[in-house]
This record gives structure tokens, C-alpha cells and sequence, in this order.
């Protein structure tokens, strides 16, 4: 399974866009790269999901350079309510290994 | 459709004793993860189970165990409960694995106090 390192907290203020950055070295060919934001005493909610180059919706973009070696999660102009810990995983969706290392994340407090 | 349901909300023990925590999944989904949350903490992975059988494990003591039903809802139970077991255990489903996109549907959680 892959390991990821993520920032341990990020600071940002209203209006910003906020990039959140994730390793992960030995990434294999069939693993997807999956992003979860948690709010405080909730369960995570799935944010985003890609391969390579780069996925957007309506709530984030998502950015993953050739090698995959790395990826980049992107807040557009975050508000109050963005302030949340944000997880990245990376693993393969066929299989049951890529749900079993969440790691601490990264949380992101965003000011007025 | 409803989400993930996880019963009960919230629970104050005392050590020594056993908790027994449910988690009904989305109609549909078969696969079941459980997870526990200190404060401050990531999610720390317990177990998986699929079609009635534990599919994955997580690096837990074996206080902790889990089970699956045919209807798909799962139970977890911790025994001869210790302080450091109070945290949030949060559980998550997905569809059969044919239909697996890698999104987790999470339930809010069973906030476990052990006193």
C-alpha cells in the first residue's frame, strides 16, 4: 500500500485558494488518488478522486503530475466552513487495501 | 436514500465492561469498514467486512471484533473496555466490489467515553 505524507495544518483566510500537497513515492499503476474532508465529530466525506493529470467538480480541482509521485489538492477561494481536516489516500478501488491507511491529514483552519 | 446509520450516538462506559456498536450501510452496499478516531487523530482502520467475512484487519488487539449479517449491517464490539478505547468509531460502506469507485460513505459516528 502506498504511503502518503501530507502537511500536518495549513492556515489560510477567506477568499484564497488554499493548495494541499500529498506524496506518495511508491504509488502503483492501478492505485487512484482520493481525497476525504472531515469536520469536526463527523464522518469524512468524499471530496475528489484521480489518476493523473487533472480532475475538477463542483468542489475542488485535483492535480496529479506525470510521475504521480504527488498530488495537489485545490480549494478555490475557501470560505469559514473549509475549515476541516483533509485526508488523502491512495490506493486501488478493486481491491479492500486502499480504505486501510488515512494517516492524520492535514488540517486546514481557514480565518475571517 | 439514507445514509449510513450508526447507533448509538453516544455512550458513556466504564472499564472493564464490553460496547457493542451497530452501523447499518447504505441499501445496496455490502462492504462495511469500522474505524476508530482519537482526538487529534487520524482514522485508524479496525476491520472490513464483505459479504459476512472479515476482508481486511486493522492492527488492533483482540478486544476488538466485528461481525456482518446477511442484510449487511455490521456490529462492533470492544471488551473489557479501557480508558484509552474512549474515540469515535465511524463506519463506512461501499458498494460490491464490482462497483467499487474508492468512495467511502461514512455514518457520523458512535462517540464511545470510557470512564
Amino acid at each position: 500500500l502506498a504511503k502518503t505524507t501530507q502537511p500536518i495544518s495549513m492556515d489560510s483566510y477567506e477568499g484564497q485558494e488554499v493548495n494541499i500537497t500529498c506524496s506518495h513515492n511508491n504509488i502503483a499503476t492501478n492505485d487512484y488518488i482520493t481525497w476525504y474532508q472531515q469536520f469536526p465529530s463527523q464522518g469524512p466525506r468524499f471530496i475528489i478522486q484521480g489518476y493523473k493529470t487533472k480532475v475538477t467538480n463542483e468542489v475542488a480541482s485535483l492535480f496529479i503530475p506525470a510521475d504521480r509521485k504527488s498530488s495537489t489538492l485545490s480549494l478555490p477561494r475557501v470560505s469559514l466552513s473549509d475549515t476541516a481536516v483533509y485526508y488523502c489516500l491512495v490506493g486501488d478501488p478493486g481491491t479492500g487495501g486502499f480504505k486501510t491507511i488515512f494517516g492524520a491529514g492535514t488540517r486546514l483552519f481557514v480565518k475571517a | 436514500k439514507a445514509g449510513v446509520t450508526q447507533t448509538p450516538r453516544y455512550l458513556i462506559k466504564t472499564r472493564g465492561q464490553q460496547v457493542t456498536l451497530s452501523c447499518s450501510p447504505i441499501s445496496g452496499h455490502r462492504s462495511v469498514s469500522w474505524y476508530q478516531q482519537t482526538p487529534g487523530q487520524g482514522l485508524q482502520f479496525l476491520f472490513e467486512y464483505f459479504s459476512e467475512t472479515q476482508r481486511n484487519k486493522g492492527n488492533f488487539p483482540g478486544r476488538f471484533s466485528g461481525r456482518q449479517f446477511s442484510n449487511s449491517r455490521s456490529e462492533m464490539n470492544v471488551s473489557t473496555l479501557e480508558l484509552g478505547d474512549s474515540a469515535l468509531y465511524l463506519c463506512a460502506s461501499e458498494p460490491a466490489l464490482a462497483l467499487n469507485t474508492g468512495e467511502l460513505f461514512f455514518g457520523e459516528g458512535s462517540r464511545l467515553t470510557v470512564l
